[in-house]
């Protein structure tokens, strides 16, 4: 089946530094990709759909400047949390649809990046 | 705007006796129906859906759902828990046209006590 990869799974870091997450579709080719952050005991929340190719469509509220996105090829988008700060520590999780029809495909998770800013 | 809601937030519940996780959604137009489950530090991992057809689906871990349409509800059930089964459950809408865009609900909790 479809397999997402998300590395690194754990990372610490300083205040005021960047750190950037990536999520890779190993055995499917993924035009669309989507980035999700989730806080202590609650539900996903979508901060971006990231299209190869093209600019990231960002959600309401979520700074683009910030969480930077790039989605390079059909098998890779990255998530760069720029100039991190403590509020920003959070569980990343990053997902990609495999095949052509939205909404029908199952979404297929990575198993996600904690991050921890100092 | 479409809504997902998860009415119990934790469901502790005894090993072998049978469940039920709640889910209800609002939408003004066709959608696909998901149960993930997320076990600690980990990603989410689907558990079942309703694409179309029988509105009964099941998993192949003893789960199953049943889609209502008039009730706009996607309820998760299990006759018989085990301990491996505590983890979050998260009951997600998409959309049958346009966007690939998934909302889930808040989640629940099951912990299945020995």
């Amino acid at each position: 089946g479809a397999v997402v990869s998300q590395h690194p799974s754990r990372v610490i870091c300083k205040s005021g530094t960047s750190v950037k997450i990536e999520c890779r579709s190993l055995d499917f080719q993924a035009t669309t990709m989507f980035w999700y952050r989730q806080f202590p005991k609650q539900s996903l929340m979508l901060m971006a759909t990231s299209n190869e190719g093209s600019k990231a469509t960002y959600e309401q509220g979520v700074e683009k400047d910030k969480f930077l996105i790039n989605h390079a090829s059909l098998t890779l988008s990255t998530l760069t949390v720029t100039s991190a700060h403590p509020e920003d520590s959070s569980f990343y999780i990053c997902s990609a649809q495999a095949g052509p029809t939205p909404g029908a495909n199952v979404l297929t998770f990575g198993a996600g990046s904690r991050l921890t800013v100092l | 705007a479409q809504s997902v809601t998860q009415l119990d937030s934790q469901v502790p519940v005894f090993e072998e006796a049978p469940v039920e996780l709640r889910c209800n959604y609002s939408s003004s137009v066709s959608v696909y129906l998901f149960w993930y489950v997320q076990y600690p530090n980990q990603g989410l991992q689907l558990l079942l859906k309703y694409l179309s057809g029988s509105t009964l689906v099941e998993s192949i871990n003893g789960f199953e759902a049943e889609f209502n349409k008039s009730q706009t509800s996607f309820h998760l059930r299990k006759p018989s828990v085990h301990i491996s089964d505590t983890a979050e459950y998260f009951c997600a809408v998409s959309f049958t046209s346009g966007t690939y865009k998934y909302i889930f609900g808040t989640g629940t909790r099951l912990k299945v006590l020995a």
